[in-house]
Formats: structure tokens, sequence, C-alpha cells
């Protein structure tokens, strides 16, 4: 089983629609949770943490549920610019990434 | 600031072949973790440097090393290649080894095994 777990998309949506991004990860000892946001042919780079108490910057908001292992992104008002592979990534040990397999996103004009 | 750089972009080997990869972190950075994406996948972790000792592994065959420098750069190496070995290989940078130390992703180095 894998450590962390998200539906691979593709997720095509309208310019101004909402979108959400689940995962799963299966480690209970997992202590930190991250999105990373990919484009295409370059390196992640770090979205935003998630907490426990949910957490949000402009558009984007995190949750994060321990007791069902699950993490979720919600992206209000998506442009065009917010093209691109989403990965829910757990932490688990000292600092060891473990990241799902990303969630692809198309907005459409 | 410079950030997480890697060296080099992109590599052609063959089967059978030995390949390092070189990663310099971020200034004071002090941790430096690599990881392999294939494509299509999220990246997936190889080891942990901090310190210039190794912190920590994935699940990887033997074929794999790597080694940290006084200066905190890196060296990934791969022996007997295969082609199954073909990704992106990415190096990160945190400044410790905490949970709480966010990872900086370099650009990368894609290597292609014929």
């Amino acid at each position: 089983r894998k450590e962390v777990e998200q539906d691979p998309g593709p997720f095509n949506v309208p310019e101004g629609a909402t979108v959400a991004f689940n995962c799963t990860y299966s480690n209970s000892a997992s202590q930190s949770f991250f999105w990373y946001r990919q484009d295409c042919r370059k390196e992640p780079k770090l979205l935003m943490s998630v907490y426990s108490s949910g957490n949000e910057d402009g558009r984007f908001t995190a949750q994060l549920n321990r007791a069902s292992q699950y993490i979720s992104l919600l992206i209000r008002d998506s442009k065009l610019s917010d093209s691109a592979t989403y990965l829910c990534v757990a932490q688990t040990g000292a600092n060891n990434l473990f990241f799902g397999t990303g969630t692809r996103l198309t907005v459409i004009p | 600031d410079a950030g997480v750089t890697q060296s080099p972009t992109h590599l052609i080997k063959t089967r059978g072949q030995q390949v390092t990869l070189r990663c310099s972190p971020i200034s004071g950075h002090k941790s430096v973790s690599w990881y392999q994406q294939v494509l299509g996948q999220g990246p997936q972790f190889i080891f942990q440097y901090y310190e210039k000792e190794e912190r920590g592994r994935g699940n990887f065959p033997d074929r794999f090393s790597a080694r940290q420098f006084p200066n905190y750069s890196s060296e990934l190496n791969v022996n007997a290649l295969l082609l199954g070995d073909s990704a992106l290989y990415l190096c990160a940078s945190s400044l410790q080894r905490g949970i709480t130390d966010t990872q900086y992703f370099g650009p990368g180095t894609r290597l292609t095994v014929l």
C-alpha cells in the first residue's frame, strides 16, 4: 500500500470554478503534511502546509483530518495559472517526505 | 539568493554505466535529500544526509549511493544503470532535519538510460 494516495485526475475546470483535491495517507505516525505544486518539467514547490485546524492562503484552503487520515486542498476562483500538478505530501520521521502520485489540474479559459 | 542547484541538467547513459549527479544546497542549509521521480509519479525518497552522515534511506537497491561534503554539497551515484533508472532526480535542501524545516527542491537532473 502506498504511503500517500491521491486521485491522479486529470481535473479540467473552467476559469472561476472551485475545485477540490483529496488524498489519504496510510502511516498514522505521519507528523506533518503539505501540498506541493509542480509545473510541467519543473521541480516541486511548496504551496502550503496543512494543519488540523485548517489553513487558508488567499484562494487556497487546506484541511487535515487525522482521524480519517485524510488531507484536502480547495482552490477557489481558479485561474489559468493554477494549471499544474498538485502533490500531496506526508512527512514521517526526520524530514522524509512521502509524495502522492499527484493530481493534474487544467484550468480552461 | 541562489536556490538549490543541480548538475548536469540532462544526462544520457547506456545500461550498465555509472552516473554521478551533483547538488549544491541553499547557503546555510545543512541537510540534503535525494528523490527519484519517474514520469507520471510523485517523487520517491532515496537518501537524506545531514552533517555529512546518512540519516535516512528509502527503498532503493545498493546500486544507489550518496555522500555529503564538508561544504554540504552532495553527490548521488548510481552504478550498473538499468532502463528503469530513467527519471528526474531531485535534490532538496533544508536548514536542519527537523519536521518543521521546509525542503526546497532544485531543478533536477533528467537521466535517460538507453
